[in-house]
Parts: C-alpha cells; structure tokens; sequence
C-alpha cells in the first residue's frame, strides 16, 4: 500500500451518464496526477496539479473530462456523458516537488466499465 | 514526441535465475530521472528503482539494479536471484518534457516467474 487511496475501485455505468472519482494522496504531497491506464498498455497522463492549481492537461483530456483539487488535498476527476471508449483503468499518483526525483506514488486505481 | 520503448511484450524467467528487461527511451533534456514499477495482477503499480541521468553509477536496489547506457538512451532493468513475487508487469517511465510533471511509460513488459 503506497498511501494513496482511490475511490472507488470500481464503477460500472451506461453510455451518457456522469461519473466522478476520487484520489486522496499521500498527506505530505503537494503534486497529484491523473492517468489512463488501457487493457495491454502503459498509463497515459492526463493531467496533474500543483496545490490547487491544475499545471498541465494532456490533449487526451478532451471535455467531457474536469479534474479539481479545490484544496490543494484530494482531486476529482469527473467524467460527462462517458463513452463506450472510456472505459479504462484511471488512475492517481502522488509526489512531492522540490524533491528532484519527482517520483510518483500511485493508488489502486478505478476501474470504469461503460455499458 | 517522446517516447520509451519496451521491445518485450512477454519474459519468463525460472525461480533464482536473473533476468533482464530492456527500455530505451528518448527525451531532450539534460537532466532527469528515469524509473521502472512493478504492477503485480490486479494490485497497484510499485515504484522499483530510479536512476539518475547525470550520475554515472547505475542504481540498485536489493536483487534490482539498472544498466543505464546515457549516449544510447538505454535503461534496462536486471533481477537477481528472481522470485515468485516477481510475476508482474513492468513499466519503463521517463519525463515528459521539462517541468518533470508527467511520466511516459512504455507498454510493459510481463514477467513470469516460473517454480
């Protein structure tokens, strides 16, 4: 267990709802990053943040897609009228800044299944 | 774009015998870190070794140890004395761009075990 927590672990939802997942990260850490993980594939990134603030949003991000951090504590990642095609591994990962390495510490992830 | 490849998609490796797993990647930066995780069958993705670009020595950590080959942007990944605990996925991660936010992986490589 690395200390970050995701939820929930899984999530089962029809074509056009709305789904929101949740990450709290290791206490001390003030970055959190959100991935995507495919079934046979490496995690892709999504997008990250810095306190509250969001500092980068990859092109897969499409806008469907909003992530938050409002405390600069846990994030959520909300997806609208999902698709077929998000379904996915997504998951979250903590580090600290300053820190040179920036390693990053991840959760169990959500899995999501859209029917 | 940048990229990391992992050239083996599948590696099976006998209880004891040491293994080596290959990664190269391609980035512009001067300095950064690279890493490998573990992601064991339906568990989180595990941070296993880091390396850093400048330093010459290549890192270990216990049975794991890193051949980092800098001018041929090659980082494998060597398993000593390997152990049924071992069967996983692995993922070879490299930064993407400057600000060390996001991680690249490569598609993995999945290791078998074998008693």
């Amino acid at each position: 267990d690395t200390g970050v927590s995701q939820n929930p672990r899984h999530k089962i939802t029809k074509r056009g709802q709305n789904v929101t997942f949740r990450c709290d990260p290791i206490s001390e850490h003030n970055r959190l990053y959100w991935y995507r993980q495919t079934l046979g594939q490496g995690p892709e990134f999504l997008t990250y943040f810095q306190n509250e603030a969001q500092l980068e949003k990859s092109r897969l991000l499409s806008d469907r897609f909003s992530a938050e951090r409002p405390k600069g504590s846990f994030s959520t990642l909300e997806i609208q009228r999902t698709e077929q095609g998000d379904s996915a591994m997504y998951l979250c990962a903590s580090g600290q800044s300053g820190e040179g390495s920036y390693e990053q510490y991840f959760g169990p992830g959500t899995r999501l299944t859209v029917t | 774009a940048q990229t990391v490849t992992q050239s083996q998609p599948e590696m099976s490796v006998q209880e004891a015998e040491t293994v080596t797993l290959s990664c190269t990647y391609d980035t512009s930066e001067s300095n950064y870190y690279l890493f490998w995780y573990k992601q064991p069958p339906s568990r989180q993705m595990i941070l296993v070794i880091r390396q850093e670009a400048y330093k010459q020595q290549n890192a270990t950590e216990n049975r794991f140890s890193v051949n980092f080959q800098k001018a041929a942007k090659s980082f494998s990944l060597k398993i000593s004395d390997s152990q049924l605990g071992d069967t996983a996925m692995y993922f070879c991660a490299s930064p993407n761009g400057g600000s060390q936010g996001n991680l690249i992986f490569g598609k993995g490589t999945k290791l078998s075990v074998k008693p």
